[in-house]
């Protein structure tokens, strides 16, 4: 069964540093998500992206954080200078179409701040 | 008011037994709500969708949808220690957007 595949599993970064996550959506997926989870919090949404470019975010996704999908399978969160209240989990997720509104996870990279 | 409301638990409940769900929402015109699990340090995973008012099955979970009462609950029916995680409930907001719960903590005893 296809999945959603994220790399690296965690990354350790200095404050102010930057820092790029990279997700593998499932192949025939066209929408793509990033979530994020602070410990012991819910689950936040950041970000959604269509046909090369962003159709929705939160208040959380501020000027700080980009995405790209750069070629025709990755597709990357970028964080250019991370805040210690950046120490996440953070999800990417994919949907097939609008005929269906469901989401699937990748595992998750958690990022702590330093 | 919470737009996603969950009891947090936890919720203990017997192996081999029913384990019942619930989850309220506030926006009136959602149309699309889905159950994750999330086992300690992983990722959600996709359980159910659900769409039209009543009830959904697949296997051993029943989704139940009630828009007039703006909840949507799950049942697990023959309870396993496997099931012993934290479900949450989301609502698409718009298109595109989920709203999580907090989630409710499941523990299956055997």
């Amino acid at each position: 069964e296809p999945e959603v595949t994220q790399t690296p599993s965690h990354q350790v970064t200095q404050m102010g540093q930057e820092v790029i996550l990279r997700c593998v959506p499932i192949s025939n997926h066209l929408y793509f998500y990033w979530y994020r989870q602070i410990l012991g919090q819910k689950v936040e949404f950041l970000v959604s992206f269509y046909n090369n470019e962003i159709s929705e975010k939160s208040e959380i996704f501020d000027d700080q954080f980009s995405v790209e999908r750069p070629d025709g399978s990755n597709f990357t969160l970028k964080i250019r200078s991370t805040k210690l209240e950046d120490s996440a989990m953070y999800f990417c997720a994919s949907g097939r179409d609008r005929s269906s509104y469901e989401q699937y996870f990748g595992p998750g990279t958690r990022l702590t701040v330093t | 008011q919470k737009e996603v409301e969950q009891n947090s638990g936890p919720l203990s409940v017997p192996e081999g037994a029913i384990a019942s769900l619930n989850c309220t929402y506030s926006d009136r015109v959602s149309q699309s709500f889905f159950w994750y699990r999330q086992y300690s340090g992983k990722s959600p995973e996709l359980i159910m969708s659900i769409y039209s008012n009543g009830d959904k099955e697949d296997g051993r979970f029943t989704a139940q949808l009630n828009k007039a009462s703006q909840y949507v609950s799950l049942l697990i029916r023959d309870s396993q220690p496997s099931d012993s995680a934290t479900y949450l409930c989301a609502v698409l907001k718009g298109a595109q957007k989920l709203v999580f719960g907090q989630g409710t903590r499941l523990t299956i005893n055997p």
